[in-house]
């Protein structure tokens, strides 16, 4: 099986633009989590999807933004860029067991 | 809230040695599950081992094992026979197995030097 993969994989943006990141999960996996990654804050949990449907969400602010489509694929937004915002962002996928299995993740850098 | 907490930010061992990573964690809930988790440098985050709080046997996948201490709220990762490759930042993770919530709590990482 192919394994999660995430576009695009670097990112440069400038303060106040908006970002979109996209994940495709291993085939039959209908949950994807997004984790933001820092060298101050480490891994943080973003948020969680489940059958196109939020399930869990993470203690950031409403700039970041997800969803799932039908097909599993996952994109997550983030509106009005901040310095801060810089991160490495990790998609994980599972299935109904217990393993999350990381993508290549996609590095932002926001100017 | 649960939390994870991993002590050493840096470890080294020589090639060939043993090494043991330490985690503990804080939960008053007694079914979840424990993760160790391996981050090359600009790698992508890999699964080493699993463990289900409720089975007492600590887990093993071949030079990795884990000694789960429930009672103490411990889980360590012991790597033997250590090689090049196994340099890398380790993440020990949590996760409830009370609900359906599948968000991972990561401790803070312990890199992982090995010497030739």
């Amino acid at each position: 099986k192919a394994g999660v993969t995430q576009t695009p994989r670097y990112l440069i943006k400038t303060r106040g633009q908006q970002v979109t990141l996209s994940c495709s999960p291993i085939s039959g996996h209908r949950s994807v989590s997004w984790y933001q990654q820092t060298p101050g804050q480490g891994l943080q949990f973003l948020f969680e999807y489940f059958s196109e449907t939020q399930r869990n969400k993470g203690n950031f602010p409403g700039r970041f933004s997800g969803r799932q489509f039908s097909n599993s694929r996952s994109e997550m937004n983030v509106s009005t860029l901040e310095l801060g915002d810089s991160a490495l962002y990790l998609c994980a996928s599972s299935s109904h067991f217990n393993e999350q299995y990381f993508g290549p993740g996609t590095r932002l850098t926001v100017t | 809230a649960q939390t994870v907490t991993q002590s050493q930010p840096e470890m080294s061992v020589q090639e060939a040695e043993t090494v043991t990573l330490s985690c503990t964690y804080d939960t008053s809930e007694s079914d979840y599950y424990l993760f160790w988790y391996k981050q090359p440098p600009s790698r992508q985050m890999i699964l080493v081992i699993r463990q289900e709080a409720y089975k007492q046997q600590n887990a093993t996948e071949n030079r990795f094992s884990v000694n789960f201490q429930k009672a103490a709220k411990s889980f360590s990762l012991k790597i033997s026979d250590s090689q090049l490759g196994d340099a890398a930042m380790y993440f020990c993770a949590y996760r409830s197995a009370e609900d359906s919530n599948y968000q991972l709590i990561w401790g803070a990482g312990t890199k992982l030097i090995i010497k030739p």
